[in-house]
């Protein structure tokens, strides 16, 4: 069975840092890219970042580039999501998801973890 | 970027209705296109991939069709635990992004 958990959100100041980790479990971690998806309080889903199965290629949505950084620990089956100069904007609830083979769907999602910028 | 543009943003509709939701994308996307639903408090679950294809469990008066840049989910008789806000999204390499929602609620 699949299982995704995130963990490292929390409470923090604009412009302070935070780093997210996505524990996966129940399949070849390494041979599936992994996302991270966010959501606003009362708003929709927003892709923010993916990461290839080997971690050599991610990619970022405009309006978090330069400020996250996506990585992953194959060995340890953990996504991570470094949040850099965060703004009030990105508080949100935090979910990973775990693509289908190659440049597919999201087939499985964490239960999320909630993020609060504020002072 | 691809944007993805659903319609209508919220429905009201009873149970045993007929509902479709529309949804658009920028550009040619093929048949590169999910369908999920969330309900609140909880993530979102996989319920067409590939325009029209039924994920495993997902009961069958779930239906997609469309390529290109339009696309439709349909439930074709809603019941009451089908009250949820449903999203289009499309994927590629680069990214998965998702339209802006859709509520159906109780009329």
């Amino acid at each position: 069975e699949v299982q995704i958990l995130e963990s490292g959100g929390g409470l923090v100041q604009p412009g302070g840092s935070l780093r997210l980790s996505c524990a996966a479990s129940g399949f070849t971690f390494s041979s599936y890219a992994m996302n991270w998806v966010r959501q606003a309080p009362g708003k929709g889903l927003e892709w923010v970042s993916s990461v290839s199965g080997s971690g050599g290629t991610t990619h970022y949505a405009d309006s978090v580039k330069g400020r996250f950084t996506i990585s992953r620990d194959n060995p340890n089956n953990r996504v991570y999501l470094q949040m850099n100069s965060l703004r009030a904007e990105d508080t949100g609830i935090y979910y990973c998801a775990k693509r289908t083979y190659g440049s597919g769907w999201f087939d499985h999602w964490g239960q999320g973890n909630r993020v609060t910028v504020s002072s | 970027d691809i944007q993805m543009t659903q319609s209508p943003s919220t429905l009201s509709a009873s149970v045993g209705d007929r509902v479709t939701i529309t949804c658009r994308a920028s550009q040619n996307i093929g048949n590169s296109l999910a369908w999920y639903q969330q309900k609140p408090g909880k993530p979102p679950q996989l319920l067409i991939y590939k325009a029209s294809s039924l994920e495993s469990g997902v009961p069958s008066r779930f239906s997609g069709v469309g390529s290109g840049t339009e696309f439709t989910l349909t439930i074709s008789s809603l019941q009451p635990d089908d009250f949820a806000t449903f999203y289009c999204q499309q994927y590629n390499i680069y990214s998965g992004t998702f339209g802006q929602g859709t509520k159906v609620e109780i009329k």
